[in-house]
């Protein structure tokens, strides 16, 4: 079965930081575009990272450029989100998706997420 | 990058049609034909419906199709049924380059 499971989420401080794995199995993570993506309470998705196949390249939501970091460890079939300097409005579920061959293929493979809450 | 604009809410009653617009701009919407559609039930994840303005994903139902006209993205659902009460969200490719979820909408089958 294909499937995606986040973790790493949690209760932080503002300005603190947090790594989110999100493990795949089911398909050989190697081969396809990854994605963050996530949705504050009661609100909307919003795009927030992707990274290509072998991780070299990475495009951010504005938002989050130069705070966020995208890896991934194919070899573990593993996806990664870093995040430092967090704020309140980081506050959200996030779910990691899989894309395709291209940056710009759909993503059809989601996660469940995991919550991200930063409050003091 | 500003989200897609979408309608908050639409409603029909069962085995109406109904369409959801999705509008941006020339950088995103207007300028690719990747234009993709997610449904997403509560306390769910999305599940994707529609990519490439209008194609459907294997075991997706025929009730759902695209379609796009310049900066304006579309998503009908035919026959509505109350399983299709859900919240619809486009997304679609820009030339930042990025991606961009629309604002979302809630359908109703009243």
């Amino acid at each position: 079965e294909v499937q995606l499971v986040e973790s790493g989420g949690g209760l932080i401080h503002p300005g603190g930081s947090l790594r989110l794995s999100c493990a795949a199995s089911g398909f050989t993570l190697r081969s396809y575009w990854m994605h963050w993506v996530r949705q504050a309470p009661g609100k909307g998705l919003v795009w927030v990272s992707r990274a290509n196949s072998g991780g070299s390249d990475t495009h951010y939501e504005d938002s989050v450029k130069g705070r966020f970091t995208i890896s991934r460890d194919n070899d573990k079939n593993m996806l990664y989100l870093q995040m430092h300097s967090l704020r309140a409005e980081d506050t959200a579920l996030y779910y990691c998706a899989r894309g395709d061959n291209y940056a710009w293929d759909p993503l059809d493979v989601w996660g469940q997420g995991t919550t991200v809450t930063v409050s003091s | 990058q500003s989200a897609l604009t979408q309608p908050a809410s639409v409603s029909g009653s069962p085995g109406q049609s109904i369409t959801i617009s999705c509008t941006g701009t020339s950088s995103d919407v207007g300028g690719y034909n990747y234009v993709s559609w997610y449904q997403q039930h509560p306390g769910k994840a999305p599940k994707l419906i529609i990519y490439a303005v209008s194609n459907r994903p294997s075991g997706v139902s025929n009730r759902f199709s695209g379609s796009k006209s310049g900066n304006t993205a579309s998503l009908t659902i035919s026959g509505l049924q109350a399983e299709d009460e859900a919240e619809y969200y486009c997304n679609s490719y820009t030339s930042s380059p990025s991606s961009v979820f629309g604002t979302g909408t809630k359908v109703t089958v009243l």
